[in-house]
């Protein structure tokens, strides 16, 4: 069963660098979703990308956060310069479409720790 | 904005009891989508049911049902027959309807529910 696959599983930086975290959404879905889920706390969403652009994003998503699909296979975020509240679980999402409803799904997520 | 609220932080069961999640959102949106989504230790966030808010008739998938109430705006998550691998975190979760855009999914602070054998 095709699933959507993230990497690393788990990022270790210092304050002030720069991260990229990797998915590979499932192949014949064209909309993508990234969340985050700082420790004990709920997962939110920062943005969704379609057609190689950002389609809807949060208040979470600032300047410091960017995002591509630099090939057919992999979505990316990058966080530019990471601060201590970066600290969370990053989880990927994608589904077939965004018209109507359409399930979307999970990948494992990447635990970032910012120093 | 929609919010979402899960009063139960943590929830303790034993094994084959019946245990019901509480979930209320605030919304001014007619058409709407909820969720219950599970997450287990293993972090992976897996669907377990939606609703459609526009559908009258409640939801179910196997020993999963909910209790979907539009006016009220409550949508909670009945398990039966309670099971050791249903211990998780459970979120309640809204989707706006999708107006061209790909909107996120809104998330509740979650339940962890634990079943004790």
């Amino acid at each position: 069963e095709p699933e959507v696959t993230q990497t690393p599983s788990h990022q270790v930086t210092q304050m002030g660098q720069e991260v990229i975290l990797r998915c590979v959404p499932i192949s014949n879905h064209l909309y993508f979703y990234w969340y985050r889920q700082i420790l004990g706390q709920k997962v939110e969403f920062l943005v969704s990308f379609y057609n190689n652009e950002i389609s809807e994003k949060s208040e979470i998503f600032d300047d410091q956060f960017s995002v591509e699909r630099p090939d057919g296979s992999n979505f990316t975020l990058k966080i530019r310069s990471t601060k201590l509240e970066d600290s969370a679980m990053y989880f990927c999402a994608s589904s077939p479409r965004g018209q109507g409803y359409n399930e979307q799904f999970f990948g494992p997520g990447t635990r970032l720790t910012v120093l | 904005a929609q919010t979402v609220t899960q009063s139960q932080p943590e929830m303790s069961v034993q094994e084959a009891e019946t245990v019901t999640l509480s979930c209320t959102y605030d919304t001014s949106e007619n058409n709407y989508y909820l969720f219950w989504y599970k997450q287990p230790p293993s972090r992976q966030m897996i669907l377990v049911i939606r609703q459609e808010a526009y559908k009258q008739q409640n939801a179910t998938e196997n020993r999963f049902s909910v209790n979907f109430q539009k006016a009220a705006k409550s949508f909670s998550l009945k398990i039966s027959d309670s099971q050791l691998g249903d211990t998780a975190m459970y979120f309640c979760a809204f989707m706006k309807h999708p107006g061209g855009g790909a909107d996120g999914l809104t998330f509740g602070k979650g339940t962890h529910l634990i079943i004790q054998p």
